[in-house]
């Protein structure tokens, strides 16, 4: 079984629904992240949590909200979709302490969103 | 402020052929982790490789390897022996030692034709 899940894995919505990508690991991480794919541009940084109580705005939170229900649970809003949503949204995890100290990062396998 | 530049937008090489994937990074931090993830044609994104700035000894991995050289904010990655199950999108990363959060650049197509 894969250590990260996310759900959907793909999804098509229209202007001005609401919708939640699910993220999930087995991984025993305490950090999330959350990233949006878009051609050319790399991955970009939309929100990110070092524990369950800790939540951080990333380079692009804007139309985005999270919410860290547990720490291996993860889960990405957007309040009110807009077309220039449509991208690939990656959940990521990473450790910082213990045996697991890390500093790279470890991906799910992404949700391809659609926006109409 | 932090930037990972990733000039090659697209590579193609035939089979076999050598090639290298260029990273320049900038950072004012003096500890710093510099990484290389692939990303085949089915999307996942999968962790090759991770640097720290005080550790400039280059690395192997099979057909795989890696040049790190501050002096010129470089980490360069190299194939041999290029197979087609190469072809990816190659991305370059950097992180600051106190903050986790990955930079990212642009990221490498590459295409090996058989």
């Amino acid at each position: 079984d894969a250590d990260v899940t996310q759900t959907p894995r793909n999804r098509i919505t229209k202007t001005g629904k609401r919708i939640m990508l699910e993220c999930s690991q087995t991984k025993g991480h305490d950090r999330m992240y959350w990233y949006r794919q878009d051609p050319g541009l790399g991955l970009r940084l939309i929100y990110y949590s070092f524990d369950v109580k800790d939540i951080n705005k990333g380079e692009i939170s804007d139309g985005y909200s999270v919410s860290r229900q547990a720490q291996a649970k993860f889960s990405l809003s957007l309040e009110s979709a807009i077309p220039n949503q449509t991208a690939l949204y990656f959940c990521a995890t990473s450790a910082s302490r213990g045996t697991d100290l890390s500093y790279e990062q470890y991906f799910g396998p992404g949700t391809r969103l659609t926006v109409t | 402020a932090q930037k990972v530049t990733q000039a090659q937008t697209e590579i193609s090489v035939v089979e076999k052929e050598d090639v290298t994937l260029d990273c320049v990074y900038e950072t004012r931090d003096t500890t710093y982790y510099l990484f290389w993830y692939k990303q085949p044609p089915s999307g996942e994104l999968v962790f090759l490789i991770r640097r720290n700035s005080f550790d400039e000894q280059n690395e192997i991995s099979g057909r795989y390897s890696w040049n790190f050289q501050k002096s010129t904010s470089s980490f360069n990655f190299t194939i041999t022996a290029s197979q087609v199950v190469d072809s990816a999108v190659y991305f370059c990363a950097l992180s600051k030692d106190s903050n986790y959060q990955l930079i990212w650049g642009a990221g490498t197509k590459l295409i090996i034709k058989p």
